[in-house]
């Protein structure tokens, strides 16, 4: 496809339950980028990959959350034993990933993301 | 550190005009503009690269100074398709940061 894809759509699940979110980027990006937006809130910034560099998990709001990137492309977000306040919309996004001065101009596709409903 | 946006919300009528300002307190290199209607994702509006540079896009514009680190973004005779949330995105060493957020409500 020519965007980025991201599944499922919705998750319905049980407080204490793992889920696992997945993104399918652009073809050819090299950065991408989680975030979750809690309803009526803002972008709040999750992991970020790029390339075959060490992620930037600098944002995960706890050791209940990880994600990883096969191959350079797919990447999954993993959030176990789900709490209520974990409910909110994950979006991913991904970029050409330039380097050096290009990187100013790397914009940012978003997914359609995945709403997330602890019970 | 996350840019501030301001005003945080704001209804027009259609037809007015809105300026949304991001500040941020670490150089900027880039600003980007994004607008997410409810719902759907973010979509990239309009970048920004020099400072006191401006961009347009029909009756929407951006200016970013770089001194002072801010962005603002005008739109001008807005239209009921603007409504959204408006986020500036900002590129520091190496990575996206997005603003705090604009609420945008334009009424017939």
């Amino acid at each position: 496809g020519a965007g980025v894809s991201q599944s499922p759509s919705n998750k319905v699940t049980e407080k204490g339950k793992d889920v696992e979110l997945r993104c399918d980027p652009i073809s050819g990006h090299t950065a991408l980028y989680w975030y979750r937006q809690s309803l009526g809130q803002g972008l709040e910034f999750l992991i970020y990959f790029q390339g075959n560099s060490a992620p930037d998990k600098s944002g995960l709001p706890s050791d209940r959350f990880s994600a990883e990137r096969t191959g350079g492309s797919v990447s999954t977000l993993t959030i176990q034993r789900t709490q209520q306040e974990d409910s909110a919309v994950y979006l991913c996004a991904s970029s050409v990933g330039t380097s050096g001065g290009a990187r100013r101009r790397d914009t940012q596709y978003f997914g359609p993301g995945t709403r997330l409903t602890v019970l | 550190q996350q840019p501030v946006q301001s005003p945080q919300a704001v209804i027009l009528r259609e037809g007015e005009d809105a300026v949304i300002n991001c500040s941020s307190s670490k150089a900027l290199y880039s600003v980007h503009w994004y607008r997410q209607k409810h719902g759907e994702a973010p979509v990239f509006l309009m970048i920004l690269l020099k400072g006191g540079e401006q961009k347009g896009h029909e009756k929407i514009s951006a200016s970013f100074n770089e001194k002072k680190q801010q962005s603002s973004l005008y739109l001008t005779a807005s239209q009921l398709s603007y409504s959204g949330t408006y986020f500036c995105g900002t590129t520091g060493t190496y990575k996206y940061i997005f603003g705090t957020g604009t609420r945008l409500k334009v009424l017939a």
